[in-house]
Parts: structure tokens; C-alpha cells; sequence
């Protein structure tokens, strides 16, 4: 299957917006769901579906998709979001679920 | 209280087996697909392996079919993935976690994940 490919890292200085790629085969075309890992931490469910927010995740992280890339984007930046950011998608093509290779963003 | 909590985890030699757990609580467990997501060191997230609601259908990640085999227990409100034949590249925290919405047949998200068991194959 397809890993989705994803910058290694991504730096914004607080108060910025942060976006953070996701790319692959028709990404455009399949539901798109977004994670952020701190370190020795369980991952956190940010975006799913594209551009819904669990309960609990501030309005400032929002998702779209186009084509063949997905994109995450944090707005106003805290000290907080500093995190790596995974995507995640079900490969049609393996009937697997395949997460991106993963973003280190890092807070200036 | 809505949770997952992972167990089972250890170290083991190469070509050895262990069999990790997944007990969940405050929410209907037989309504949601369960999955097990890993992490090898300093490494991203791996899905290794899904079990719909019901149990009528499993999807394993390649590298470990015929070797790992998820299953769940509804009426014990607990999932499982029983792992023979390990081998270092399987070293990884092992994450449970549950599909977002009820009834779901793939395509979905895991909104809910345990604090992970941790997996060492020496060698």
C-alpha cells in the first residue's frame, strides 16, 4: 500500500499558522483523518473526515483535501501545538488503513 | 469513564509468542470496530490490524499476516492480538484504539486509544 507522504518537519513561530501536508494517490478522494502525538503520549484524534474537530480541539486546527494532497492547518499557534502531526487514510487498493509518514512541528 | 487500557506487553525472544489485551469500558464495545496501532522506537505510527464491530471481518498490515491474529471477546468488553513468531522489526509500543463512529465498516477514524503495552523481541 501507498504511505501517504508528509513533510518531516515544520517550524512556525507562535501566534503563526502551521500547515502541514499530506500527499498521495487521489488523498483528495478518500476521508482524511488527522492525529498529533506528544511525546510518550497516546496519539489525539484532531481532524476527521476531512475537516470535522472532535469535542475538546480548539477551532484554531481545521483540515481540507484537493486533488492529491490533504492539508492540516493550525492557525494562531501556541507553545501547546508543538507535536508531530500524523494522517491517516483507508488504502482502497489493500483494504488497509495507512497513516502518513508523520510532521515534527516545532514552535520557534 | 470512557477508556481503553492495553496489557500483555513484555520482552520475549525472537521467534517467541505473547498475546495482548485490550479491556474497554464506558461505552458499548460490541458497536465499535477495534484496531491495534504500533510504534517502534523513535519511529512513526504503524496499523497493524482491524476487527470490525461484529468480528465478521479482520485486515492485517502485510508484515504481520499469518503471523498476528486480532480477536475480540464482546461479552468481556476486551480485544486481543495474539503474536507468534516475533522478530525484532515487531519492537514497538502497541496501541488499542476504537473506531469513531458505531456500526463502521473501515474508512474511519480512531478517536479513542489506550495508553499503549510495550513490546521488546530480543534477539
Amino acid at each position: 500500500s501507498d504511505v501517504p507522504t508528509q513533510p518531516p518537519s515544520v517550524s512556525v513561530a507562535p501566534g503563526k499558522t502551521a500547515r502541514v501536508t499530506c500527499g498521495g494517490n487521489n488523498i483528495g478522494n478518500k476521508p482524511v483523518h488527522w492525529y498529533q502525538q506528544k511525546p510518550g503520549q497516546a496519539p489525539v484524534l484532531v481532524i476527521y473526515y476531512d475537516n470535522d474537530r472532535p469535542s475538546g480541539i480548539p477551532e484554531r486546527f481545521s483540515g481540507s483535501t484537493s486533488g492529491n494532497a490533504a492539508t492540516l492547518t493550525i492557525n494562531r499557534v501556541e507553545a501547546g501545538d508543538e507535536a508531530d502531526y500524523f494522517c491517516q487514510v483507508w488504502d482502497t487498493s489493500s483494504d488497509h488503513y495507512v497513516f502518513g509518514t508523520g510532521t515534527k512541528v516545532t514552535v520557534l | 469513564q470512557v477508556q481503553l487500557v492495553e496489557s500483555g506487553g513484555g520482552v520475549v525472544q525472537a521467534g517467541g509468542s505473547l498475546r495482548l489485551s485490550c479491556l474497554a469500558s464506558g461505552f458499548t464495545f460490541s458497536s465499535f470496530g477495534m484496531t491495534w496501532v504500533r510504534q517502534a522506537p523513535g519511529k512513526g505510527l504503524e496499523w497493524v490490524a482491524l476487527m470490525w464491530y461484529d468480528g465478521s471481518k479482520k485486515y492485517y498490515v502485510d508484515s504481520v499476516k499469518g503471523r498476528f491474529t486480532i480477536s475480540r471477546d464482546n461479552s468481556k468488553n476486551t480485544l486481543y492480538l495474539q503474536m507468534n513468531t516475533l522478530s525484532a522489526e515487531d519492537t514497538a509500543v502497541y496501541y488499542c484504539a476504537r473506531e469513531t463512529r458505531e456500526f463502521s465498516m473501515s474508512y474511519d477514524a480512531f478517536d479513542m486509544w489506550g495508553q499503549g503495552t510495550k513490546v521488546t523481541v530480543s534477539s
